[in-house]
């Protein structure tokens, strides 16, 4: 399996543009997971989908930012408007649970500038 | 709610010399235990994990990790560590219910010298 494929690795926006940043989760894993990661404030779940269902958008900073998963294959996190304090590595993660037990699988990651 | 604590920011040990990386974590019933670790520039790989049964785990690149319920702590140890361990080490926490969520520790960032 390919894993988790994240894309682009890199990007580099000016402030006030929108940023999507894009995931394909590994096939038959029916949780997805986005995650920002920052020196200041480490590891932090933004939201995650079950079967392409928003479960718990809780940790998604404020309505700038949107995430969609239209199917089973693919996620979307979009910022619109962004601003520098957007700047981090945000990671894309996807499990599937068997019995009661889940493992994470990470992508690789989609390092944002934003100046 | 669960929590983890990694008290350990930064260490560095030699290579070739032992290690063992401390984690803490808070959580009321048996907790499911990972540790991750993520090498510059990529993303977090699973090194192991615990769900039930035997509390000492192995794990991939020669980690280990021991659970022990009465000090509520989840450390990952390395008899011998090698230049290419360098990398930053992150404990997590799921939990029977609504365990699709993990906590995760701070991390602790690694370095190995000559």
């Amino acid at each position: 399996d390919a894993g988790v494929i994240q894309s682009p690795r890199h990007e580099v926006t000016e402030m006030g543009q929108e940023v999507t940043l894009r995931c394909k989760p590994i096939s038959g894993h029916d949780y997805l997971f986005w995650y920002r990661q920052t020196m200041m404030r480490g590891l932090e779940l933004l939201i995650y989908f079950n079967n392409n269902v928003p479960i718990d958008d809780s940790g998604m900073p404020e309505d700038r930012f949107s995430a969609k998963m239209p199917n089973a294959s693919f996620s979307t996190l979009k910022i619109q408007p962004s601003e520098p304090r957007d700047s981090a590595v945000y990671f894309c993660a996807s499990s599937y649970l068997s019995g009661s037990k889940n493992i994470q699988y990470f992508g690789a990651g989609t390092r944002l500038s934003v100046l | 709610a669960q929590s983890v604590t990694q008290p350990d920011i930064h260490i560095t040990v030699s290579e070739g010399a032992s290690l063992e990386l401390r984690c803490n974590y808070s959580y009321g019933a048996t907790p499911y235990l990972f540790w991750y670790v993520q090498s510059p520039g990529q993303g977090l790989q699973l090194l192991l994990k615990y769900f039930s049964g035997d509390t000492l785990v192995q794990g991939i690149k020669g980690f280990e990790a021991e659970f022990k319920r009465s000090q509520s702590s989840f450390n990952l140890r390395k008899p011998s560590v090698h230049w290419s361990d360098a990398a930053e080490y992150f404990c997590a926490v799921g939990t029977l219910f609504g365990n699709e969520k993990l906590t995760f520790g701070t991390g602790t960032r690694l370095t190995i010298i000559p």
